[in-house]
């Protein structure tokens, strides 16, 4: 079992609708959660952390953790053909930065 | 503010040579820790440094070495390189160490070996 997964896609979402992208991890000693947006041929641009159980919102983005499920999720509302890019869940364990990642979502709006 | 830097942007390589990268991290962050980020991998954890000491190590043979100066600017050397080393390198800057903390990334150095 990988330590991070998430659904390879590639996820097509119409524009103005809503990308859900899902996240789950294996360690439950887990401490922080992190969604970073890597457009192609650029490095990861972190966009949304949570730490706590519950949601947290940003502008169009919402995070949302689910310790007790080991799931994470980001949702992007109005979605923009600006977000077409890979989504990459990462999480920190160990208490230190060592981030593990999951393979990423590839997410297409379409106009 | 200025962001995280890496030098150079590209390089390309002889296998059995040996390469040096380096990274700035963002003013003030003291925690920069290193990935490497390949097709078939996606990105894997090299190694972390904080107050010049290496506080965690991925997976990664002895080849892959790093060190961190007391101006928290770091170095990543990869030893006799190989095919399988071709990837994009990315440098990871944090305001300190462990606990809830974000890291951000510099632009990546991205490494052919032929």
């Amino acid at each position: 079992q990988k330590e991070v997964e998430q659904n390879s896609g590639p996820l097509s979402v119409p524009e103005g609708a809503i990308a859900s992208l899902n996240c789950t991890y294996s360690d439950r000693g887990s401490q922080s959660f992190f969604w970073y947006r890597q457009y192609s041929g650029k490095s990861p641009e972190l966009i949304m952390f949570i730490y706590s159980n519950g949601d947290k919102e940003d502008g169009r983005f919402t995070a949302q953790l689910n310790k007790a499920s080991q799931y994470v999720s980001l949702l992007i509302r109005d979605s923009q053909p600006s977000d077409s890019a890979t989504y990459l869940c990462a999480v920190n364990n160990q208490g230190a930065q060592k981030l593990v990642f999951g393979q990423g979502t590839r997410l297409t709006i379409n106009p | 503010k200025a962001g995280v830097t890496q030098t150079p942007r590209y390089l390309i390589k002889t296998r059995g040579q040996q390469v040096t990268l380096s990274c700035s991290p963002i003013s003030g962050h003291r925690s920069v820790s290193w990935y490497q980020q390949t097709p078939g991998q996606g990105l894997q954890f090299l190694f972390e440094y904080f107050s010049e000491t290496q506080r965690n190590k991925g997976n990664f043979p002895g080849r892959f070495s790093g060190r961190q100066f007391s101006n928290s600017r770091s170095e990543m050397n990869v030893s006799t390189l190989e095919l399988g080393d071709s990837a994009l390198y990315l440098c990871a800057s944090s305001l300190v160490w462990g606990g809830n903390t974000e890291a951000f990334f510099g632009q990546g150095t991205r490494l052919t070996v032929v």
